[in-house]
């Protein structure tokens, strides 16, 4: 595809509901990034995949947040019991190489948790 | 947390007049990027400048970069109603494979 895409757009969940929140990074990209973005606020980074692997996920809040990228392209960013101050946008972004600089994102995840 | 901040929070201006908007940030840095938000989309990336520039044009857009206070700003010149977005800095302490750290952003209104 022409640049990364995210599904679903909007995902509403009630408070204790498992989600999974999918990425499709640009065709080829090595290096793919999760963030959270709260109402307001720029978004801040939660987990790193340089292909398959997962190289930093100090960013993760808790261990509800769950994330993998078993063959290296699409990601899955899982919450598993969902509480309300996990509501955010969820920003996917891929870039390149890891030696590439700019991230290229998609366009998000709304969750909201009731 | 964030790295640092934009200042202002929110800038209103007649279209045709230039932006400008400040950021500032904590900690040194390989490079600094300009990110642009439209209302419910995902970030547009505008402009990178390394370290060891003081300033970049890129269409409308310069950027300057002041290492010694920590600082850059991003002046959009002659802007346009469809300039109307937030505007997000985002340092990256190494090259590449690391995390991108913003700013909490300004809000632009470009009124026409």
């Amino acid at each position: 595809g022409a640049g990364v895409s995210q599904s679903p757009r909007y995902k509403v969940a009630k408070r204790g509901q498992d989600v999974a929140l999918r990425c499709d990074p640009i065709s080829g990209h090595v290096s793919l990034f999760w963030y959270q973005q709260a109402l307001g606020q720029g978004p801040e980074f939660l987990t790193y995949f340089q292909n398959e692997a997962q190289l930093d996920k100090s960013g993760l809040p808790s261990d509800r947040f769950f994330a993998e990228r078993p063959e290296g392209s699409v990601s899955t960013l899982k919450i598993q019991r969902t509480q309300q101050e996990d509501s955010a946008v969820y920003l996917c972004a891929s870039s390149l190489r890891p030696r590439t600089d700019t991230q290229y994102f998609g366009p998000g995840t709304r969750l909201t948790v009731l | 947390s964030q790295q640092g901040e934009e200042d202002p929070q929110a800038l209103s201006i007649q279209e045709g007049e230039n932006a400008t908007m400040n950021c500032s940030y904590k900690t040194s840095i390989n490079n600094l990027q300009w990110y642009r938000q439209n209302s419910g989309r995902g970030l547009v990336h505008l402009i990178l400048i390394r370290s060891n520039e003081r300033e970049k044009h890129s269409g409308r857009l310069r950027v300057t970069l002041d290492t010694s206070k920590k600082s850059s700003s991003l002046l959009i010149t002659a802007s346009r109603a469809a300039d109307t977005a937030s505007y997000f800095c985002a340092t990256n302490r190494n090259s590449g494979n690391t995390p991108l750290v913003f700013g909490k952003g300004t809000r632009l209104s470009v009124i026409a």
